[in-house]
């Protein structure tokens, strides 16, 4: 079965560093998504993105975070100056969705923990 | 905006017992609501949605029942074996909309 792949696993980054976590979704797909959930709360959504550009993003998504498709395969989330708070684990999301199927389900990748030192 | 409360935030049951998991919405603009189960070191698995035209779908062991009226939704796991042991989140989004609102997770554990 097609699966959305994250790289790498775990990245630990300094204080004040650039991070770009990757994702490859499902080929078919349309939409891609980043999520991410900080030790003990909920999953957050962070952004989603729909051919070549941001659909919504929320009140996280500020100008440090930047989302880029580099070619047909790739997703990527880059956080320019990653913060201590910026620890956590991202996932990646993507669905098919388009017509009359635009509530299909998102898919997950497996996560890419985060930890800023 | 949409917030998810889902309960309980843990819960062990003994295998073969069924399982509840309960899940509130606020925003009466949501109308598909997804189940995910997280297995440890993995992400999120899609296991049964349901959308707001039905009040009640299945698939094998697992059910997931909507009340749009009170705006909550549960999901029913039957018959619970050792390897139902994950965390479960219930989901809600709105028509129209891109984002997934999450409910905080429900740690399951099925003691053989």
């Amino acid at each position: 079965e097609p699966e959305v792949t994250q790289t790498p696993s775990h990245q630990v980054t300094q204080m004040g560093q650039e991070v770009i976590l990757r994702c490859v979704p499902i080929s078919n797909h349309l939409y891609f998504y980043w999520y991410r959930q900080i030790l003990g709360q909920k999953v957050e959504f962070l952004v989603s993105f729909y051919n070549n550009e941001i659909s919504e993003k929320s009140e996280i998504f500020d100008d440090q975070f930047s989302v880029e498709r580099p070619d047909g395969s790739n997703f990527t989330l880059k956080i320019r100056s990653t913060k201590l708070e910026d620890s956590a684990m991202y996932f990646c999301a993507s669905r098919q969705g388009s017509g009359p199927l635009r509530n299909q389900p998102q898919h997950f990748g497996d996560g890419t923990r985060l930890s800023i030192l | 905006g949409e917030n998810v409360e889902q309960h309980p935030s843990t819960l062990s049951v003994q295998e073969g017992d069924s399982a509840v998991i309960k899940c509130t919405y606020s925003d009466s603009a949501s109308n598909y609501f997804p189940w995910y189960k997280q297995e440890l070191g993995k992400g999120p698995q899609l296991i049964i949605d349901i959308r707001s035209n039905v009040g009640e779908k299945k698939d094998q062991r697992i059910a997931v029942t909507l009340n749009k009226t009170a705006k909550h939704f549960s999901l029913h796991i039957t018959e619970t074996q050792p390897e139902d042991s994950a965390v479960y989140f219930c989901a809600a989004l709105k028509a129209a909309g891109n984002k997934l609102t999450f409910g905080g997770g429900t740690r399951v554990l099925v003691k053989p």
